[in-house]
């Protein structure tokens, strides 16, 4: 079945260590996620590659960084995690056909990453 | 400041009866709504969506409705099942949504038998 799949799904990492979360994609979609979900939080999008080009939210700290080297992956990197980036990260995709409209976002099931 | 309001925080619901879900939002750009279900331990799948040119979209039990005047949608389900019992999203998006999706911060549904 074509999927989204993340890996891993719990990461402990320790203050200040820094920290990589994967995602690949099945679907060959064009647009890849990256969410922030916090307990009880809506997700909150960090950035997006539409294709090759990175799109950055204005309000994502500079400690998020991300890489798509392909169409299949995405990783998040964290740079210095902090005890308030412990939250659940989602990666999404879409189609991002040019032209195309109302776009649905597949996610995958998430890496629950603690901070100690 | 939250562009996609879900006021509560959770609903419970008789099996057999009608499940309202209700969202609200603030940015008059959006132009496309989608609900999201989503069960412990997993990502969020898309359950239904709306586009601002309609007020109603059916799918089986499911059922969104949209009031652009009002800048609210609700989602209906009935009758409600055990297996509806999850953390329901309401999103929106703005030309096409290539560039994401504004999430609300959920309604937990309880579906009780």
């Amino acid at each position: 079945d074509a999927m989204v799949i993340q890996n891993p799904r719990y990461q402990v990492t320790q203050f200040g260590k820094p920290v990589t979360l994967s995602c690949s994609q099945t679907l060959n979609h064009n647009v890849m996620y990256w969410y922030q979900q916090k307990s009880s939080q809506a997700p909150k999008l960090l950035f997006h590659y539409y294709d090759k080009d990175f799109n950055n939210e204005a309000d994502t700290p500079d400690n998020f960084q991300s890489r798509r080297p392909n169409t299949s992956f995405c990783f998040l990197d964290i740079r210095s995690p902090g005890l308030g980036d412990a939250a659940m990260y989602l990666c999404a995709t879409s189609r991002g056909l040019t032209g195309a409209t109302n776009e649905k976002l597949f996610f995958g099931s998430g890496t629950q990453l603690s901070v100690l | 400041d939250q562009q996609v309001k879900q006021n509560s925080p959770s609903l419970s619901v008789q099996e057999g009866r009608i499940s309202i879900l209700n969202c609200d939002y603030t940015n008059s750009m959006f132009d496309y709504f989608l609900w999201y279900k989503k069960y412990p331990a997993e990502g969020p799948t898309f359950l239904i969506s709306i586009s601002s040119i309609k007020d109603k979209n059916e799918d089986g039990r499911f059922t969104v409705f949209l009031n652009k005047s009002a800048k609210h949608l609700s989602l209906h389900i009935v009758p409600s099942q055990p297996g509806d019992s999850a953390v329901y999203f309401c999103a929106a998006s703005e030309g096409g949504g290539a560039d994401g999706l504004t999430f609300g911060k959920g309604t937990h549904l309880i579906i009780q038998p």
